[in-house]
C-alpha cells in the first residue's frame, strides 16, 4: 500500500523560493503519475501540474507556469515541486497526490499535505 | 479550461437523512469524474471514481451517477462520520479541476 509523506511546513519571505518533497513509502510512484494540488485557507482545491516519472512527462497548469518546477527522483521515489517568486497569497497547504494511471486520473493516495506561510 | 460548479455549496442535515450534491461541468466531460471527501486539517479521500464506482473500503451508502456534463453524489442515509466537505474533480483534459465544494453540517 503506497502512502506519500511529504516535506514539514515552510515559512517564507515574499519573493523567495520554496520546495515540497513528497516521497513514495511501501512502494514506487514510478509506474504512476504524480500530482500537486494547493489549497488555500478556507479555500478549495486547485491543481498545479503532474509529472510522469517513468516518462519524465511534465504537465503544468498555466496559472503556474513559469513559476512551478515539478521533478522526481526515480531513485528515491521521491517528487519535488518548487514555486518561486513566492507572494502572500501562495500561503497554502500543499498537496501531492498520485494518479494511478499515466496521468489524467483521480487521485489516490493524498499526501498529509505540506503548509507554506508566504509572510514579511 | 472546464469549469465545475457544486450545487448547493453549503447544506444542513440529520443523520439519516438522504443528502444529493450535484456537480455540472461547463462541457462534457463523458464519465471522467471523482468525488473526495475532506474533513478539516486533512487530506482529501477518494470516494468516487469514473462517476459511479465506488473505492474500496468506501461505505456502500456512497453512490454516484451521472455522465456528460450532470453528476450527483449521493448519500443514503447520512452518518455522523459524513459531516465533511465534498468535491468532485473533473479528470477529461488537462488543466485538472475541481469544484467549489458543497459542506455538509448538522442540522
Amino acid at each position: 500500500q503506497v502512502q506519500l509523506v511529504q516535506s514539514g511546513a515552510e515559512v517564507k519571505k515574499p519573493g523567495s523560493s520554496v520546495k515540497v518533497s513528497c516521497k513514495a513509502s511501501g512502494g514506487t510512484f514510478s509506474s504512476y503519475a504524480i500530482s500537486w494540488v494547493r489549497q488555500a485557507p478556507g479555500q478549495g482545491l486547485e491543481w498545479m501540474g503532474g509529472i510522469i516519472p517513468v516518462f519524465g512527462s511534465i504537465n503544468y497548469a498555466q496559472k503556474f507556469q513559469g513559476r512551478v518546477t515539478i521533478t522526481a527522483d526515480k531513485s528515491t521515489g521521491t517528487a519535488y515541486m518548487e514555486l518561486s517568486r513566492l507572494r502572500s497569497e501562495d500561503t497554502a497547504v500543499y498537496y501531492c497526490a498520485r494518479d494511478p494511471h499515466e496521468g489524467l486520473s483521480w487521485f489516490d493516495p493524498w499526501g498529509q499535505g505540506t503548509l507554506v506561510t508566504v509572510s514579511s | 479550461d472546464i469549469q465545475m460548479t457544486q450545487s448547493p455549496s453549503t447544506l444542513s442535515a440529520s443523520v439519516g437523512d438522504r443528502v444529493t450534491i450535484t456537480c455540472r461541468a461547463s462541457q462534457s466531460i463523458s464519465s471522467w469524474l471523482a468525488w473526495y471527501q475532506q474533513k478539516p486539517g486533512k487530506a482529501p479521500k477518494l470516494l468516487i471514481y469514473k462517476a459511479s464506482s465506488l473505492e474500496s473500503g468506501v461505505p456502500s451508502r456512497f453512490s454516484g451517477s451521472g455522465s456528460g456534463t450532470e453528476f450527483t453524489l449521493t448519500i443514503s442515509s447520512l452518518q455522523p462520520d459524513d459531516f465533511a466537505t465534498y468535491y468532485c474533480q473533473q479528470y477529461n483534459s488537462y488543466p485538472v479541476t475541481f469544484g467549489g465544494g458543497a459542506k455538509v453540517e448538522i442540522k
